[in-house]
């Protein structure tokens, strides 16, 4: 059974770069049958897909926020990074992490607040 | 489009059948998996493919597809099963996900 964890910064500044890093447990981040994404949720709002990198390497982004999204793998930690440049408040959210065929598996999430 | 609306609430009698809808064009090419998430939890997958529910996932939960719209059905539905439910699937172009709207589900 996987087990993924979020860890990184609660808080952001404004223009700053939020960097999120998502532990997978219970398996290989190498699995070739799976992909790793991230998930965001504002408050009160829905689920909006952040991007995935799949095992071959290939990174698929949200159009909407492709400009300012890096998603990287570090296979000999069994872990996988998401960067978002120049956030604004309209980057707070909870952030999730998830893996799978589907999205199977998810991390607990974690919020992220953007603020001075 | 690459946009999944879904009903924003609905409501059902405890023990009763609800279904909720799922629309898009891409759901023509891609099959829809669902998510439910209670407050303050991370979601988790019910139903995802034709109709496959994961393991521990009740036999109450069935999906279903025709069409641009995909279905979740829950027949007898529990309070536990209270939640928002969100269906997530490709864009066109296959390489983009794509979440929906998502539904509160209140059971009575």
């Amino acid at each position: 059974q996987l087990q993924l964890q979020e860890s990184g910064p609660g808080l952001v500044k404004p223009s700053e770069t939020l960097s999120l890093t998502c532990t997978v447990s219970g398996g290989s981040i190498s699995s070739s049958s799976y992909y790793w994404g991230w998930i965001r949720q504002p408050p009160g709002k829905g689920l909006e897909w952040i991007g995935s990198i799949y095992y071959s390497g290939s990174t698929y982004y949200n159009p909407s926020l492709k400009s300012r999204v890096t998603i990287s793998v570090d296979t000999s930690k069994n872990q996988f990074s998401l960067k978002l440049s120049s956030v604004t408040a309209a980057d707070t959210a909870v952030y999730y992490c998830a893996c799978g065929r589907v999205f199977d598996y998810w991390g607990q999430g974690t919020l992220v607040t953007v603020s001075s | 489009s690459s946009e999944l609306t879904q009903d924003p609430a609905v409501s059902v009698a405890l023990g009763q059948t609800v279904r909720i809808t799922c629309q898009g064009d891409s759901l023509r090419s891609y099959y829809a998996s669902w998510y439910q998430q209670k407050p303050g939890q991370a979601p988790v997958l019910v139903i995802y493919g034709k109709n496959n529910r994961p393991s521990g996932i009740p036999d109450r939960f069935s999906g279903s597809s025709s069409g641009n719209t995909a279905s979740l059905t829950i027949t007898g539905a529990q309070a536990e099963d209270e939640a928002d439910y969100y269906c997530n699937s490709r864009d066109s172009s296959g390489n983009h996900h794509v979440f929906g709207t998502g539904t509160k589900v209140t059971v009575l």
